[in-house]
């Protein structure tokens, strides 16, 4: 069974700090390691696709970095404004499937 | 967002009938995926497939089955529709398999099985 971990499930910030959260993988068999962004009522929307070890990524006020070796992804949001609300899920792309974490729900406070 | 539209947008269907939901790409995508959302599970793989005629079982795929005849077009079938089936279906598509460029979503399916 392929695993991917999202921590912490749920994350309250204040508007205006930095935040960030993460995704773990299985080490094997990695192909590449997908962040999306998906706000309440829309569909997931790609932020960053990572593969090689050591990646890092970035748009606007939110990045991304990659550890292949150990399995893991950071996502960090710098500044956080209200829009940023959303759940952000990591994929993780073994053989020709996409497997999604359960995500990271994310809430601003004002 | 690779033209990617789901349909029928809604359906409420009965226990045991067979229901057919159909994903249609403009952007010859060749990687098709099949997801169902749910409460506390996120998105789970029902079905993928990797070219026309070609495709493989996900992570959910009892009850379920699928057929790509064309690129463009997924159909997911609920052979007979249960109540543990009432879900949102999301379709995908990637250029490129094995993870290696961003999937394109549709706006989802929502299924209710009464």
């Amino acid at each position: 069974i392929l695993n991917v971990e999202q921590s912490p499930q749920s994350l309250h910030v204040q508007e205006g700090d930095s935040t960030n959260f993460t995704c773990s993988f299985p080490s094997s068999n990695f192909y590449a390691l997908h962040w999306y962004r998906w706000e309440t009522a829309k569909s997931p929307e790609a932020l960053f696709v990572m593969t090689l070890n050591g990646d890092e990524k970035k748009k606007g006020r939110i990045s991304a970095t990659l550890n292949t070796k150990e399995g893991y992804s950071y996502l960090y949001i710098k500044g956080s404004q209200p829009e940023d609300s959303a759940t952000y899920l990591c994929a993780f792309g073994p053989d020709d499937k996409i497997i999604f974490g359960k995500g990271t729900r994310l809430h601003i406070l004002p | 967002d690779a033209g990617i539209t789901q349909s029928p947008r809604h359906k409420v269907t009965e226990t045991g009938t067979p229901v057919t939901l159909r994903c249609h790409q403009t952007e010859n995508h060749r990687y098709m995926y099949w997801y169902r959302q749910d409460p506390g599970h996120g998105l789970r793989l029902i079905h993928y497939s990797y070219g026309v005629k070609d495709t493989d079982k996900g992570e959910v795929s009892d009850g379920y089955s699928v057929s790509r005849s064309k690129t463009e077009d997924f159909l997911l079938t609920l052979e007979s529709a249960t109540s543990s089936q009432t879900s949102v279906y999301f379709c995908a598509a990637a250029l490129t398999g094995q993870g290696t460029t961003e999937a394109f979503f549709g706006q989802g399916t929502r299924l209710t099985v009464v």
